[in-house]
């Protein structure tokens, strides 16, 4: 069974500092997808990023960047130069690569609601 | 423009009676999704749907309901049977595909059942 963990409940942090939100995943698939979205109060989740388990790449985007290691089954989320507006809740995600009658959906973690403070 | 549609934000009923939450997508997405999410917690799958007419149980599908007559509607009921049904549901739609492809989400709608 697939699992995703986000050890961090709450994290608050003064604006413009770096903060970075964790999250280990288990599958027993050695083809799957990771997935961070982002839930602000409104309450709709917006997708911030995909990422293939076959591509360890980080990535960036613009002050957000995310870090893939396989050998640690962690995908984390940093946000450099923290804004007011980035406080939300975050949540990662998982999804296997579906075979024939395989199940689909996504995995979430509990998510981390983070706080950036003026 | 696209996207998906829920309604209403937010809904009240009693116990004991059935209430049915509405999901459309003008994305042409084949594959649709309804999640539960209570405080503090992440999402669970209750349904999916990856065509026109067939669907299947998520991880917590006791006590729903759906069908899936048209591509663009995927609708939920929560029937008296659900125990604690008061929570916030959103819904989910995906490109077809083998599940690489993000979802992208509804704005939701609140439940509360008193």
């Amino acid at each position: 069974a697939q699992k995703v963990t986000q050890a961090q409940t709450e994290i608050s942090v003064v604006e413009k500092e770096d903060v970075t939100l964790d999250c280990v995943y288990e599958t027993r698939d050695t083809t799957y997808y990771l997935f961070w979205y982002k839930q602000p109060p409104s309450g709709e989740l917006v997708f911030l990023i995909r990422r293939n388990s076959f591509d360890e790449q980080n990535e960036i985007s613009g002050r957000y960047s995310w870090n893939f290691q396989k050998s640690t089954s962690s995908f984390n989320f940093t946000i450099t130069a923290s804004q007011v507006v980035d406080s939300a809740v975050y949540f990662c995600a998982l999804s296997e690569a579906l075979g024939v009658g395989g199940a689909d959906g996504l995995t979430f973690g509990k998510g981390t609601h983070l706080i950036i403070q003026p | 423009d696209g996207g998906i549609t829920q309604s209403p934000k937010y809904l009240f009923r009693k116990e004991g009676q059935n209430v049915t939450l509405s999901c459309e997508q003008n994305l042409n997405h084949d594959a649709m999704y309804w999640y539960r999410q209570d405080p503090g917690q992440g999402l669970r799958l209750i349904y999916y749907s990856q065509i026109v007419n067939d669907f299947q149980k998520g991880d917590i599908a006791e006590g729903y309901s759906v069908s899936r007559e048209k591509k663009e509607s995927f609708p939920l009921t929560v029937t008296s049977a659900q125990k604690n049904p008061t929570a916030f549901y959103l819904c989910a739609s995906r490109a077809s595909g083998d599940g690489s492809y993000e979802q992208y989400f509804g704005p939701g709608t609140r439940l509360t059942v008193t």
